[in-house]
């Protein structure tokens, strides 16, 4: 079955370092999404991405998140500047896009731990 | 914005009882997503529903898209261990749009 694959599994990174989270979507998909969810809580909405430009982002997606997909296959988020608060479970999401009914599939997350 | 308020926070059951949880929101979505997530993965999508009114099954779980579009409801009927988990709801506005989730009902079950 195909799966949305997310690299590395877990990242510690220093406070003000730059970090590159990797994601792989499933292979037909259109629509790019990044979540993270803080350790206990609800998932949240970062950006959503198609036609390779953001369709939709969040007030937490600041200046100091971007987003690419560099190649046919990638989907990537950088964060220029970590801070502490940035330190969470954060989540590739895909879907299919037109008129069939599309579901987000999600990856299986990158544990980042900013110290 | 909009928020959904999901209920209950977490359960405790008996192998082999039903389970019944719910999500409400101030605004209308046209669209409910149930999620499960187990500790450390990724949430897995359970049961996606379009129409107002919509009642889907999928085994054992059924999921209804309330006639308001302010809610909707997941049954888990029989429940077995691997049921374990968080239940998220999920609402969206358009079927590509970011979908807003709710904060969860932990369920667990007492052998």
């Amino acid at each position: 079955e195909p799966e949305v694959t997310q690299t590395p599994s877990h990242q510690v990174t220093q406070m003000g370092q730059e970090v590159i989270l990797r994601c792989v979507p499933i292979s037909n998909h259109l629509y790019f999404y990044w979540y993270r969810q803080i350790l206990g809580q609800k998932v949240e909405f970062l950006v959503s991405f198609y036609n390779n430009e953001i369709s939709e982002k969040s007030e937490i997606f600041d200046d100091q998140f971007s987003v690419e997909r560099p190649d046919g296959s990638n989907f990537t988020l950088k964060i220029r500047s970590t801070k502490l608060e940035d330190s969470a479970m954060y989540f590739c999401a895909s879907s299919a896009g037109g008129a069939s009914i599309t579901e987000a599939f999600f990856g299986q997350g990158t544990r980042l731990t900013v110290v | 914005g909009q928020q959904l308020n999901q209920s209950p926070q977490s359960m405790f059951i008996q192998e082999g009882e039903d389970v019944s949880m719910n999500c409400t929101s101030s605004s209308i979505f046209n669209t409910w997503l149930w999620y499960k997530q187990d500790p450390g993965e990724g949430p897995v999508l359970l049961i996606a529903l379009y129409k107002a009114g919509e009642l889907t099954s999928n085994g054992r779980l059924t999921a209804q898209f309330g006639i308001t579009r302010k809610d909707s409801f997941l049954n888990i009927s029989a429940s077995i261990p691997s049921d374990v988990g968080i239940y998220f709801c999920a609402g969206g506005m358009n079927r590509d749009d970011k979908i807003i989730f709710g904060k969860g009902t932990r369920l667990h079950i007492l052998p």
